[in-house]
């Protein structure tokens, strides 16, 4: 059972990227899926839900608008395309499964630099 | 929206027992997890439901929660204990809030 984010990199200000996250081991379209990050030094901070089959989303106030999260479960895959980026989004981003106790699966992390 | 406070640091000789606390309104009638996460690692779940612990997680964990605080409990405390602890807040309105984590010394 594991998760695999792609996708970082250093971006400039307002520019935009997409992770991906691939689950593997498990039936990835049976639950509910998040991205959380992590700041330099900072918490952790969740940023976005998605239900199952994709049909329903929230995110925290300081990505709404900006960020949407998105899964392909053919693909086993989950997105987070990240748009309007600013130095604030630089973090590790961290794909996260759901489980109806807590967050019991984690990925491996994907570095994000928001830089000129 | 919902927030849940924690200490920035606590301090354990080895052996002894850490205790590191999570605050918030009502606390109590929500369900807490905590996750340990050590140096340039993923976060790892090691409490859920205020007191459960996952398989693999050594008896040594404990938590509780009553009122407006839960508390994570590391009985006798070793070096490879030594990490940040993140606690997490979940109800329908709390929708999995995150303290800012603490930092546990083993010394």
């Amino acid at each position: 059972v594991q998760l695999v984010e792609s996708g970082g990199g250093l971006v400039q200000p307002g520019g935009s990227l997409r992770l991906s996250c691939a689950g593997s081991g498990f039936t990835f379209s049976d639950y509910w899926m998040h991205w959380v990050r992590q700041a330099p030094g900072k918490g952790l901070v969740r940023l976005s839900r998605i239900k199952t089959d994709g049909s329903s989303t929230n995110y925290t106030d300081s990505v709404k608008g900006r960020f949407t999260t998105s899964r392909d479960n053919a693909k086993n895959t989950l997105y987070l395309q990240m748009n309007s980026l600013r130095a604030e989004d630089t973090a590790v981003y961290y794909c996260v499964r759901e489980n109806t106790y807590g967050f019991d699966i984690w990925g491996q992390g994907t570095k994000v630099t928001v830089s000129s | 929206s919902y927030e849940v406070t924690q200490p920035p640091s606590v301090s354990v000789s080895p052996g002894q027992t850490a205790t590191i606390t999570c605050s918030g309104d009502k606390l109590g009638n929500k369900y807490v997890c905590w996750y340990q996460q050590k140096p340039g690692q993923s976060p790892v779940l090691v409490i859920y439901q205020d007191s459960k612990r996952p398989s693999g997680i050594p008896e040594r964990f404990s938590g509780s929660n009553s009122g407006n605080t839960a508390t994570l409990t590391i009985s006798g405390t070793q070096t490879m204990d030594e990490a940040d602890y993140h606690c997490q807040a979940w109800d329908s309105n709390a929708a999995w809030v995150f303290g800012g984590g603490t930092r546990l010394t083993v010394l």
